[in-house]
C-alpha cells in the first residue's frame, strides 16, 4: 500500500510564532497531488493547500506554505503568524491512482 | 456558498442493530465519495460513485455495508448488522465530474455523521 506517513501526532506553537508540520509519502507514481487538509474540532475538513508533483515551485496560500522535495518524498506546511483559529487536526493527503490517501494527522495548539 | 450535508450527526446504536447515513452533495457535483475516519487516525475511502455508479468500493466491507446513489445525487451508506469496530466518523465528500484520462477536483467534504456501537 503506497502510504503518508505524518510522524508528529501532536505539535504547539505560540500565537504569532511560525510552525511546521512534516509529512512524507511513498508513491510509485511520477504524477500526483499532494495536499494539506484541516479539520477543526466538530467541523469539517477544509482544504488549506495543493500541490501538483510536476510543478518545482512551492506553492504558497496566505500564511501557509509548503516545502516540497520530490526526491525525497517531503512535504511538509509552515504556517507563520499563527493564530488562535489555526488550532485543528490537519492531515496530509496524496492523490493519485484518482485516489485520496491521508496521513494519521497532527493535532496542532496555539498557545495565545 | 454551498457545502455538502450529512444527516444525522449523530448516532448511537447498539451491536447487531441496522443503520444509516445520508449525504447531500453540493449541486452539480458528479463524484461523491464515502470515507470512514476511526478516532485518531486519517480518513479512508470506503465507496467512489461517478453519477449513480460505483468506481471503487475495494476497501467496502460488503458483508455488512452498502450505499447506493440512485439518481446519482443523494446517497445513502448502511451497515447492517453494526460491530463494535464500526465506531468511527462517517465522512462524505463531493468533487466535479473525475476528468477523463484523470485531472483533479477539489474534494469537499460534510461535517461527518459520528457513529457510537454499544
Amino acid at each position: 500500500a503506497q502510504t503518508v506517513t505524518q510522524s508528529q501526532p501532536e505539535m504547539s506553537v505560540q500565537e504569532a510564532e511560525t510552525v511546521t508540520l512534516s509529512c512524507t509519502y511513498d508513491t510509485s507514481e511520477s504524477d500526483y497531488y499532494l495536499f494539506w487538509y484541516k479539520q477543526p474540532p466538530s467541523r469539517q475538513m477544509i482544504l488549506v493547500i495543493r500541490q501538483e508533483a510536476y510543478k518545482q515551485q512551492n506553492a504558497t496560500e496566505n500564511r501557509f506554505s509548503v516545502n516540497f522535495q520530490k526526491a525525497a518524498k517531503s512535504f511538509s506546511l509552515k504556517i507563520s503568524d499563527s493564530q488562535l483559529g489555526d488550532a485543528a487536526m490537519y492531515f496530509c493527503a496524496r492523490f493519485g491512482n484518482e485516489k485520496l490517501t491521508f496521513g494519521t494527522g497532527t493535532r496542532l495548539t496555539i498557545i495565545p | 456558498e454551498a457545502e455538502v450535508a450529512q444527516s444525522p450527526r449523530y448516532k448511537i446504536t447498539e451491536k447487531s442493530q441496522a443503520v444509516a447515513f445520508w449525504c447531500d452533495p453540493i449541486s452539480g457535483h458528479a463524484t461523491l465519495y464515502w470515507y470512514r475516519q476511526i478516532l485518531g487516525q486519517g480518513p479512508e475511502l470506503l465507496v467512489q460513485f461517478q453519477d449513480e455508479s460505483v468506481v471503487d468500493d475495494s476497501q467496502l466491507p460488503k458483508d455488512r455495508f452498502s450505499a447506493e446513489r440512485l439518481k446519482g445525487v443523494d446517497s445513502t451508506l448502511k451497515i447492517q448488522p453494526a460491530e463494535l469496530g464500526d465506531s468511527a466518523m462517517y465522512l462524505c465528500a463531493s468533487s466535479l465530474r473525475l476528468a477523463a484520462g484523470g485531472g483533479l477536483y477539489e474534494q469537499y467534504f460534510g461535517p461527518g455523521t459520528r457513529l457510537t456501537v454499544t
